[in-house]
């Protein structure tokens, strides 16, 4: 398997415009995590899902933020209108969960809002 | 509820120097435990882990023992090379029915030749 696949790697947007990023597991894994790096506040959950379910949310910072799993091999994360205050290293996670299961990241997007 | 705590970094060591990062946890049950390792603009990666009291993980001549008495999972290295500098997360998972991980904010350790 490839592993998680995310894209773009860069994004450089302006203030306002619509941000959709993108994330591809592992086939077979069942939960799915977007998580949000930055040097302030370290690693954040934003949303998992379960089955192509979302199961929590909370982490999810503003009603700008959006996400969904059509299916079980395609993420999006929406970001729309974006801020500067977006910018950040975005992570896609996938896993199957369990007792010592590991969590697979992809490499990231670099978001910059400028 | 669930938390890890880590040293703040960044730890800065010359090649060869020994290493300790050390993290702590707070949890209810058993969880399992983990260290990730983030090179220069990549994902994590899982380093190593242990899943039960006393079980030590090892990887990459790292390792960790988990001690449930002290709650903690401190990261060992006995010489380090320039190509471990890195940000090392600590991590668990397993309590109170969730397996959703729970991240430190990560160490950035810098080796020097």
């Amino acid at each position: 398997d490839a592993g998680v696949i995310q894209s773009p790697r860069h994004e450089v947007t302006e203030m306002g415009q619509e941000v959709t990023l993108r994330c591809k597991p592992i086939s077979g894994h069942d939960y799915l995590f977007w998580y949000r790096q930055t040097m302030m506040r370290g690693l954040e959950l934003l949303i998992y899902f379960n089955n192509n379910v979302p199961i929590d949310d909370s982490g999810m910072p503003e009603d700008r933020f959006s996400a969904k799993m059509p299916n079980a091999s395609f993420s999006t994360l929406k970001i729309q209108p974006s801020e500067p205050r977006d910018s950040a290293v975005y992570f896609c996670a996938s896993s199957v969960l369990g007792v010592g299961a590991e969590a697979f990241f992809g490499q990231g997007t670099r978001l910059t809002v400028v | 509820g669930n938390s890890v705590t880590q040293m703040e970094g960044p730890v800065t060591l010359s090649e060869e120097a020994f290493l300790t990062i050390n993290c702590t946890y707070t949890a209810t049950g058993y969880p399992s435990l983990f260290w990730y390792v983030q090179y220069p603009g990549e994902g994590l990666q899982l380093l190593l882990k242990a899943t039960k009291a006393d079980d030590k993980g090892s990887n990459k001549g790292f390792e960790a023992t988990y001690r449930k008495e002290t709650t903690s999972f401190h990261l060992e290295k006995g010489s380090v090379q320039v190509s471990d500098s890195a940000v090392y997360f600590c991590a668990l998972s397993g309590t109170g029915g969730s397996y959703i991980p729970t991240f430190g904010r990560g160490t950035s350790l810098i080796v020097h030749p």
